[in-house]
């Protein structure tokens, strides 16, 4: 079973540098597939900020790409998202999870599969 | 890609039929995903392509439509079935969700 476990600080000070790991057992990083985060601000829905294959290949949220950096682990099977220059607009429960093809042959035959619980980062000083 | 789901919210009893309707700014073709998301948890994966059951979710519910309008259908409400739902398209980046249906008991 596949299992993803997001990690890291709950506060984080107005300008300061948002810092989340997504721990992942069950599945190697180093496979096909995709590695995302997502977060959810309060009364907002679902909000896409960025993807990483395990070679390093990024695609970010246009909406974000200016802030946002993502990094692969493959000795601890785990990825990561850094957000920058953060404002209270961030507060949000931020969730990672896997991207996974399910027609290898067609790039649009993707849906994210497994999910991390969550974790609120609240922005404040 | 704009994706506008409704309605917002949705007010249904135990055995009810619902239909929740999901239009897209462009033809995705069948690249559409529906999730159940409930406070506290992961979003849960239900339809994929439109029309596909997820693997170990209830055949209630169903999927259907391609080009720009979608459907997620329950065919008969279970308790455990009041949550928000999401339309996620699959098509281009950056991968977006509508805003949300959000399930609530009558």
């Amino acid at each position: 079973q596949v299992q993803l476990q997001e990690s890291g600080p709950g506060l984080v000070r107005p300008s300061g540098t948002l810092s989340l790991t997504c721990d992942v057992s069950g599945a190697s990083i180093s496979g096909s597939d995709w590695w995302s985060w997502f977060r959810q601000s309060p009364g907002q829905g679902l909000e896409w900020i960025g993807e990483i294959y395990h070679s390093g290949i990024t695609n970010y949220n246009p909406s974000l790409k200016s802030r946002v950096t993502m990094s692969v682990d493959k000795s601890k099977n785990q990825f990561s998202l850094r957000l920058s220059s953060v404002t209270a607009a961030d507060t949000a429960i931020y969730y990672c999870a896997r991207r996974y093809y399910y027609d290898g042959s067609d790039p649009y035959s993707h849906y994210f599969d497994y999910w991390g619980q969550g974790t609120l980062v609240t922005v404040s000083s | 890609i704009q994706m506008t789901q409704s309605p917002s919210s949705l007010s249904a009893s135990l055995g009810d039929r619902v239909t929740i309707s999901c239009r897209t700014s462009q033809n995705i073709n069948n690249y559409l995903n529906w999730y159940q998301h409930k406070p506290g948890k992961a979003p849960k994966l239900l339809i994929y392509a439109a029309s596909n059951l997820q693997r170990g979710v209830p055949s209630r519910f169903s999927g259907s439509g391609s080009g720009t309008h979608f459907t997620l259908t329950i065919s008969s409400l279970q308790p455990e079935d009041f949550a928000t739902f999401y339309c996620q398209q699959s098509y281009l980046t950056p991968r977006t969700f509508g805003q949300g249906t959000k399930l609530e008991i009558k």
